[in-house]
C-alpha cells in the first residue's frame, strides 16, 4: 500500500505567478482534499475532489483550482500568487464513504510554497 | 457552520503526568471528529477518530479522546506524557452540508513535555 505523496518539495515564486502542485492518492482512495496551512495556524479547508469534481470547497477564490484525474491523482493550481500565499499545502486522501462523507484521511508530506 | 476551538495554544507537562487538549466544534449535523499529530517539518497523522457508536475512542501512542455531545466537546487525553509526544496537535471536524463536504480544523495546541 503506497501512501500519499506531494510534488515538489518546496517551491519558490514571485508575486503575480503561476504554481502548480501535484499529489498522488493513496491506493484505492476515490478522493482528495487539499489544504492550506499558514507558519503558526491550523490546515485551512480548500476544496475537495471526488470522481473528476469538486464535492466541497472553503473560502478560497477562485484563483485556486483544482483537477483530479481518472487515476485520482490530483493538482492544484493557484494563479496571480500573492505573499500571503506562501504556506504549506497539504494533500490528503481518503475514501468516499456510502452516506457521502469520507473515511480517514491520509495526509501527505506537504509542498513548502514561498511568494516572495 | 462548523467551527472548531482548541483552547490553549501552548500545554506544557511534565514527563509522565496527564496530558489533556481541548477541542470544542460546533456543527449543524452529526459531526465526524478526529485528532491529527504534526511533527516539525512534516504532514498530519491521524491520532484517532469518532464517526458513530462508541463515545470514547482509542488512538494510537496511547491517546484517547471522548465525544460529548452535550458538550460538543472532544478532548484527547493521555495518562502519561512521554517526550515523544512533544509536537503539534490538531482537532478537526467533518460533515457534509448543503455547501458539500468540508473539513474544518483547529488552531492547534503545541505540547510540550519536561524532562
Amino acid at each position: 500500500e503506497t501512501g500519499v505523496t506531494q510534488s515538489p518539495t518546496h517551491l519558490i515564486k514571485t508575486r503575480g505567478q503561476q504554481v502548480t502542485l501535484r499529489c498522488s492518492s493513496q491506493s484505492g482512495h476515490n478522493t482528495v482534499s487539499w489544504y492550506q496551512q499558514a507558519l503558526g495556524q491550523g490546515p485551512q479547508f480548500i476544496f475537495q475532489y471526488y470522481r473528476e469534481e469538486e464535492n466541497g470547497r472553503g473560502n478560497f477564490p477562485p484563483r485556486f483550482s483544482g483537477l483530479q484525474f481518472p487515476n485520482y491523482s490530483s493538482e492544484l493550481n493557484v494563479n496571480a500568487l500573492e505573499l500571503d500565499d506562501s504556506a504549506l499545502y497539504l494533500c490528503a486522501s481518503s475514501l468516499r464513504l456510502a452516506g457521502g462523507g469520507t473515511d480517514t484521511q491520509y495526509f501527505g508530506p506537504g509542498t513548502r510554497l514561498t511568494v516572495l | 457552520a462548523q467551527s472548531v476551538t482548541q483552547l490553549g495554544s501552548h500545554v506544557s507537562v511534565s514527563e509522565g503526568a496527564l496530558v489533556l487538549l481541548r477541542c470544542n466544534y460546533s456543527s449543524s449535523v452529526p459531526p465526524y471528529l478526529f485528532w491529527y499529530v504534526q511533527y516539525p517539518n512534516q504532514g498530519l497523522q491521524l491520532l484517532l477518530k469518532y464517526t458513530t457508536g462508541a463515545t470514547l475512542v482509542k488512538g494510537i501512542n496511547g491517546f484517547e479522546a471522548e465525544f460529548k455531545k452535550s458538550e460538543t466537546s472532544f478532548h484527547l487525553t493521555k495518562p502519561s506524557a512521554h517526550m515523544s509526544d512533544a509536537a503539534e496537535y490538531f482537532c478537526a471536524v467533518s460533515d457534509l452540508g448543503t455547501g458539500g463536504f468540508k473539513t474544518i480544523f483547529g488552531a492547534g495546541t503545541r505540547l510540550f513535555v519536561k524532562a
